[in-house]
């Protein structure tokens, strides 16, 4: 347990469909980011917040949306999505961004985009 | 560009030590971390280099050499449990987190 939660675990969408991911960190940290991973592929950062403002957007297509209410959640939008999106999405949280400060991962969700 | 190089795979026995490498090119240099992934789970962290020299914990020790672009991951007496993928990454000049796609170790009893 690494004190970052994520809903829902699986997710199968259509390629039409909205839905969202959440994710929930328990460790009072400032930053949280989303990142994807694909099979046999590096981590891939997607967005930064940080004390809820976004930092970074690494060129991600608008399909993806993050929100960030408070420093203690994380979402992101879903909406006509591809399936090249098919992957894991984690999210994770770290005390600040930018900084020599470990990163804390949650779980994951497994999406399928069919 | 950026890059991080570790081997896809590897296999060792119970009880064995194993290496695993992680070389990199990076636009400046601000910290290796090691991570590990079990199947299914939340990548954990393992260890963080910034000096040169070796870090020691517990049965894990990661070494780092910054003039040769180039990490170790020492893994002594394996237990099946240690069977996971180990991440490495890089913290460029910028503060960003440059991951490499990770080594799948596999423990054979």
């Amino acid at each position: 347990e690494t004190g970052v939660t994520q809903t829902p675990r699986h997710l199968v969408m259509g390629m039409t469909n909205k839905k969202s991911l959440k994710c929930e960190q328990h460790l009072g940290h400032n930053a949280m980011y989303w990142y994807k991973q694909s099979a046999k592929k590096p981590l891939e950062l997607m967005f930064v917040y940080s004390l809820e403002e976004r930092v970074e957007n690494n060129s991600v297509p608008s399909r993806f949306s993050p929100e960030c209410p408070n420093s203690s959640h994380l979402f992101l939008h879903l909406h006509t999505l591809q399936p090249e999106d098919s992957a894991l999405y984690l999210c994770a949280s770290s005390q600040e961004e930018g900084a020599a400060y470990e990163q804390y991962f949650g779980p994951g969700t497994r999406l399928t985009v069919t | 560009g950026q890059n991080i190089d570790q081997p896809t795979e590897m296999t060792a026995t119970e009880g064995a030590i194993v290496q695993i490498n992680c070389t990199y090119q990076t636009s400046g240099f601000n910290g290796l971390f090691w991570y590990q992934q079990h199947a299914g789970e939340a990548p954990t962290f393992l260890s963080y280099n910034v000096l040169d020299g070796l870090e020691e914990k517990g049965r894990f020790s990661s070494f780092l050499s910054r003039s040769k672009g180039y990490s170790y991951l020492l893994l002594k007496e394996l237990q099946m449990k240690d069977s996971a993928s180990y991440l490495c990454a890089v913290r460029d000049s910028n503060y960003q987190l440059i991951w490499g796609a990770g080594t799948k170790l596999i423990i054979k009893p």
